[in-house]
């Protein structure tokens, strides 16, 4: 109950295509969902985040959709470009605990 | 830099060497967060502060000894360690545990010979 599953553990998008990834959680009492990207060499950095009282969540080309009855939330990366090329992690965590990981997903945007 | 400062950046150690790994962050969080992460398996947490005290440890093995003797600053006291230790090793914090995201560092790179 307390995984975060992430798919597609990688992906290969087009520059200028959408680059889209997907997770599942299961308990119902996470309330929040960030998104961190990490290049090589480097820390995750906190991307974008969402909590469940929107179904959407938009910052620049960032986008997080969350759709709270199906307990799936995706992150989708619109006019992809190559410094985009990184590993993306999705997240869950619930009030006065800790954050769950997803196992991540290496992206890489073709130029 | 992100606000949260890991040393070494690189270390290799034999396995019976005695090393340290030290994080500090300035961003006046209260909670931190030692995690592994190795080629191609998922970031995985090893132990917990929230006002210097370890509130989690996940089955770490005793050869990793975590110390936090204030809010800013964090150890990872390393002995007599496997070649399968060999990792990133990233620091994280947070304004409290179970609050907000996670700022990292940009890790120590350790090799285990």
């Amino acid at each position: 109950q307390q995984q975060v599953k992430q798919s597609p553990q990688s992906l290969i998008v087009q520059k200028g295509g959408i680059s889209i990834i997907n997770c599942a959680y299961e308990n119902t009492a996470f309330d929040y969902f960030p998104w961190y990207q990490q290049f090589p060499g480097k820390g995750p950095a906190l991307l974008i985040a969402i909590r469940p009282d929107v179904s959407e969540k938009k910052e620049g080309r960032f986008t997080i959709s969350f759709n709270k009855s199906a307990k799936q939330f995706s992150l989708h990366i619109m006019d992809s470009q190559p410094g985009d090329s990184a590993t993306y992690f999705c997240a869950a965590s619930k009030r006065d605990d800790k954050i769950i990981f997803g196992k991540g997903t290496r992206l890489h945007i073709l130029p | 830099e992100t606000g949260v400062t890991q040393t070494p950046r690189h270390l290799v150690m034999g396995m019976t060497n005695k090393k340290s790994l030290k994080c500090e962050q300035h961003l006046g969080h209260n909670a931190m967060y030692w995690y592994k992460q190795s080629a191609k398996k998922p970031l995985e947490l090893m132990f917990v502060y929230n006002f210097k005290e370890q509130t989690e440890n996940n089955s770490v093995p005793s050869r990793f000894s975590p110390e936090c003797p204030n809010s800013s600053h964090l150890f990872l006291h390393l002995h007599t360690l496997q070649p399968e230790d060999s990792a990133l090793y990233l620091c994280a914090s947070s304004q409290v545990q179970g609050y907000g995201g996670y700022t990292f560092g940009s890790g120590t790179r350790l090799t285990v010979v």
